[in-house]
């Protein structure tokens, strides 16, 4: 099982409502990502988690709360987001944090705010 | 600031042909790089990487040249094929797996 499974595929959300998005990976892997991705622009790193702890988090708005409840999840709760956190939001896994290889990005959840 | 550029958004070759992808990198830190590709709605899919002890990667149709001195790496696709059309990022990391991505290069291979 090489996936990486992101639910939902799409989500819309008024500005007052409370969502999370969910990730789920079965490689083993210990570093879990999330990343947003505007249109036309690359993906950027927002928060990693490594042995299910948070390693890094760049400097994203509260608004915006991960989670890692064991090694093989990792959520990210929304509150109180702004039509422009609208953005195609990226998980990805990789075996650890420090190692040289390559990370495996899930489909993607589409997020529109309104 | 934009530490992975691509500085060519889209490319065109015809079907049979070699596409070259082109990405430079500012960060002389970076000691691992990677090749992604990306079709719209979907995550990007690993191809292929290199790391900084070497300066080719090859693995079937897909070969990384990688200049350490002129801090640019490419990707060549021989022969190119119209399932290669999609958005190619390259990305870079620094000792760990924090990755930083460039901008993108759209291809379309023309049958």
């Amino acid at each position: 099982d090489t996936e990486v499974t992101q639910t939902p595929k799409h989500l819309v959300m008024g500005m007052t409502n409370k969502k999370s998005l969910k990730c789920e990976q079965h490689m083993g892997h210990r570093a879990m990502y999330w990343y947003k991705q505007k249109a036309k622009k690359p993906p950027e790193l927002m928060f990693v988690y490594s042995y299910e702890k948070l390693s890094i988090n760049e400097s994203v708005p509260s608004r915006f709360s991960p989670e890692c409840p064991n090694s093989s999840l990792l959520n990210l709760h929304l509150h109180a987001l702004q039509p422009e956190d609208s953005a195609l939001y990226l998980c990805a896994s990789s075996p650890t944090e420090t190692g040289y290889t390559e990370a495996f990005f899930g489909q993607g959840t589409r997020l529109t705010v309104v | 600031d934009q530490q992975v550029k691509q500085n060519s958004p889209s490319l065109s070759v015809q079907e049979g042909r070699i596409s070259i992808l082109n990405c430079d990198y500012t960060n002389s830190m970076f000691d691992y790089f990677l090749w992604y590709k990306k079709y719209p709605a979907e995550g990007p899919t690993f191809l292929i990487s290199i790391s900084s002890i070497k300066d080719k990667n090859e693995d079937g149709r897909f070969t990384v040249f990688l200049n350490k001195s002129a801090k640019h790496l490419s990707l060549h696709i021989v022969p190119s094929q119209p399932g290669d059309s999609a958005v190619y990022f390259c990305a870079a990391s620094e000792v760990g797996n924090q990755f930083y991505f460039g901008t993108g290069t759209s291809l379309t291979v023309i049958p």
